[in-house]
């Protein structure tokens, strides 16, 4: 019930197309759903985050869109570059337990 | 400013020694997270803190990981009688507050721990 599932594992996009990366997760007391970017030795850093009150949130090039009833959410990254290049990580928490679930990462491949 | 940092950023262990990891939160963050990352996977939840109080643990894989934050600043997770499975990078991450107005948690650049 606390797993966050994600998909792709691995991803290859050409440089200027679009990657798309989903999530699902089963508990419903999760309220806040924000997605990591990490680079290799570094940190995971925030990209963006939505709350289940709105069904898409966007920053720029990235867009997250939300599916209360379906309980999915994806990562969109609009005209993506070779900088793009990381692992990428969903998550979900609550208020609760200050904690956050995360989904087991798609490592994203932009090609020049 | 400075954000979260951890020190000491690589350790090697022996099997059966113990070793002590830091977390230095971004100044004035009153929440403070442990998580661990095995290889090629996401970050799991060990622990938090709200300011020096550990509000919950439950995900701290035996007795032998300990972790406090005496003053409500800096943390230190410790591990007892280090296992080759302890091998891992060990994140910490620090926030403003914990609730619904503010939930962002900033990581430091974490601890990779080897256990030989």
């Amino acid at each position: 019930q606390q797993q966050v599932k994600q998909s792709p594992q691995s991803l290859i996009v050409q440089k200027g197309g679009i990657s798309i990366i989903n999530c699902a997760y089963e508990n419903t007391a999760f309220d806040y759903f924000p997605w990591y970017q990490q680079f290799p030795g570094k940190g995971p850093a925030l990209l963006i985050a939505i709350r289940p009150d709105v069904s898409e949130k966007k920053e720029g090039r990235f867009t997250i869109s939300f599916n209360k009833s379906a309980k999915q959410f994806s990562l969109h990254i609009m005209d993506s570059q070779p900088g793009d290049s990381a692992t990428y990580f969903c998550a979900a928490g609550d208020n609760q337990g200050g904690k956050l679930i995360f989904g087991q990462g798609t490592e994203l491949s932009v090609k020049p | 400013g400075a954000g979260v940092s951890q020190s000491p950023r690589y350790k090697v262990a022996k099997r059966g020694q113990d070793v002590a990891l830091r977390c230095d939160p971004i100044s004035g963050h009153v929440s403070l997270f442990w998580y661990q990352q095995a290889l090629g996977q996401g970050p799991e939840f060990l622990t938090y803190f709200q300011n020096e109080a550990q509000l919950d643990k439950s995900g701290l894989p035996s007795d032998r990981f300990f972790a406090e934050r005496p003053e409500g600043s800096v943390s230190t997770l410790k591990i007892q009688r280090t296992q080759q499975e302890d091998s891992a990078v060990y994140l910490c991450a620090s926030s403003l507050v914990w609730g619904r107005i503010n939930n962002e948690q900033f990581f430091g650049p974490g601890t990779r721990l080897t256990v030989l």
